[in-house]
């Protein structure tokens, strides 16, 4: 089956710290990979996406590139802010068929002043 | 550009007690719509989809069951609660015409007693 496994968290950072979360897939096709944020209490914005092997989606200094040789789509960004403290979730949709979102369990980000 | 509205914010109801969470769209047409649960510190679990007005799908067997009376308007339901039923509920759409991706509505956050 079709599924996004995540690190576990939370990730505690310093402000300015690098980061990355690691995100790995199994797919049956070829899938569209998403990274998605949360900020407490609120719902899910979609942050970065890419829709094929090599496309490299950034947004708010966030990165990540679809790997299709080690089925990864890793979450990175050279110096973190406090107001990127949110939960994140990697997420997958096939191109064939129904196309429905399969998430990760989520990646807790913390970071500190 | 599209909004997406879901009503009440917080809710908080007691065992037994019928429910139900409204959701709509607006500056879209014919979007595919999407009931998720996301239990404490879970990931999101798929409710519902549907992919136009009256079709319903379920994805988990369970207390609840969604209509699609509108184009744009998508209700969450159930005749009566379980404490098992707590959770943040979320909507989301995605525009068929465009892209994969989906867009996710800000939440209800549903406390059974």
């Amino acid at each position: 089956g079709n599924s996004v496994t995540q690190m576990e968290g939370p990730v505690t950072l310093s402000e300015e710290a690098f980061l990355t979360i690691n995100c790995t897939y199994t797919a049956t096709g070829y899938p569209s990979l998403f990274w998605y944020v949360q900020y407490p209490g609120e719902g899910l914005q979609l942050l970065l996406k890419a829709t094929k092997a090599d496309d490299k989606g950034s947004n708010k200094g966030f990165e990540a590139t679809y790997r299709k040789e080690t089925t990864s789509f890793h979450l990175e960004k050279g110096s973190v802010q406090v107001s990127d403290s949110a939960v994140y979730f990697c997420a997958l949709i096939l191109n064939t068929g129904f196309q429905k979102l399969v998430f990760g369990t989520g990646t807790r980000l913390l970071v500190s002043p | 550009s599209q909004t997406i509205h879901q009503w009440p914010a917080t809710l908080v109801q007691p065992v037994g007690s019928p429910l139900s969470l409204e959701c709509t769209v607006e500056g879209t047409s014919n979007p595919n719509l999407y009931w998720y649960r996301q239990a404490a510190g879970r990931g999101l679990q798929l409710l519902f989809y549907s992919v136009g007005i009256g079709q319903i799908s379920s994805e988990v067997p369970q207390n609840l069951s969604a209509s699609r009376p509108q184009d744009r308007q998508f209700i969450l339901s159930s005749k009566k609660l379980l404490l098992s039923d707590s959770g943040f509920y979320l909507c989301a759409w995605r525009d068929v015409h465009r892209s994969y991706e989906q867009y996710f509505g800000p939440g209800t956050r549903l406390t059974v007693t």
